[in-house]
């Protein structure tokens, strides 16, 4: 059984260009978590995810960002026109039931760097 | 917003001694977690604690629940070496659907 699966694992983007970032949950989970870390510091919590539906966006940015995770297919989280500041550790984490009252499974994350 | 706040941010520890890393809420939680990032990795879940006063061990590791449900501890003996990394609480908010992190405790082994 696969872990959680995050790719690319590095992401280099060029300022306004957009960032897709990619979350496969493990097998069975049906609710994903984004979380963002930047250098030195905690997890951030960004957006909470199932099947076709956004349950709590309330960490995500209201602007350039977006995340969606269909019927088929990765979670994806979506940044639009990056600016240095969305430089950081982007984790994706699935659990089995809703509401994290269980472990949570990391992904490997996406490292950002905007140059 | 829920804040869950982790003390100390970093912990300069020799080998062979041991550390309390504290985690402290300003509400009532549902239940904590704690998790364990090595440098450059993607944190690992080490436990969860639901009761009040629970008190859970592994191995060289003792997590502790507060009797209010509000605070929580990890304490580590004879560290070592492989102990190198920084380790988070995790708080679920009574009612709350989500995980919120403390800022982590960056722990660093002097051999």
């Amino acid at each position: 059984n696969a872990g959680v699966m995050q790719n690319p694992r590095h992401l280099v983007r060029r300022r306004g260009q957009e960032a897709r970032l990619r979350c496969s949950p493990m097998k069975g989970h049906s609710h994903v978590y984004w979380y963002r870390q930047l250098p030195e510091e905690g997890l951030k919590f960004m957006v909470y995810l199932q099947k076709e539906n956004i349950i709590d966006e309330s960490g995500m940015p209201k602007e350039r960002f977006s995340a969606e995770f269909p019927k088929e297919g990765p979670s994806i989280l979506r940044i639009q026109q990056v600016v240095r500041g969305d430089s950081a550790a982007y984790f994706c984490a699935s659990s089995p039931h809703p509401d994290m009252n269980t472990e949570a499974f990391f992904g490997q994350g996406t490292r950002l760097t905007v140059v | 917003g829920q804040q869950v706040m982790q003390i100390p941010q970093y912990q300069h520890v020799q080998e062979g001694e041991d550390f309390t890393t504290y985690c402290n809420s300003s509400t009532t939680l549902s239940n904590i977690q704690w998790y364990k990032q090595r440098p450059g990795g993607h944190p690992v879940f080490l436990i969860q604690l639901v009761k009040s006063g629970e008190v859970k061990k592994q191995k060289r590791l003792t997590f502790q629940f507060g009797e209010a449900k509000k605070n929580s501890s990890l304490h580590i003996t004879a560290t070592q070496t492989t102990d190198v990394g920084t380790y988070f609480c995790a708080a679920i908010k009574a009612a709350g659907n989500k995980l919120t992190f403390g800022g982590g405790t960056r722990v660093l082994v002097k051999p």
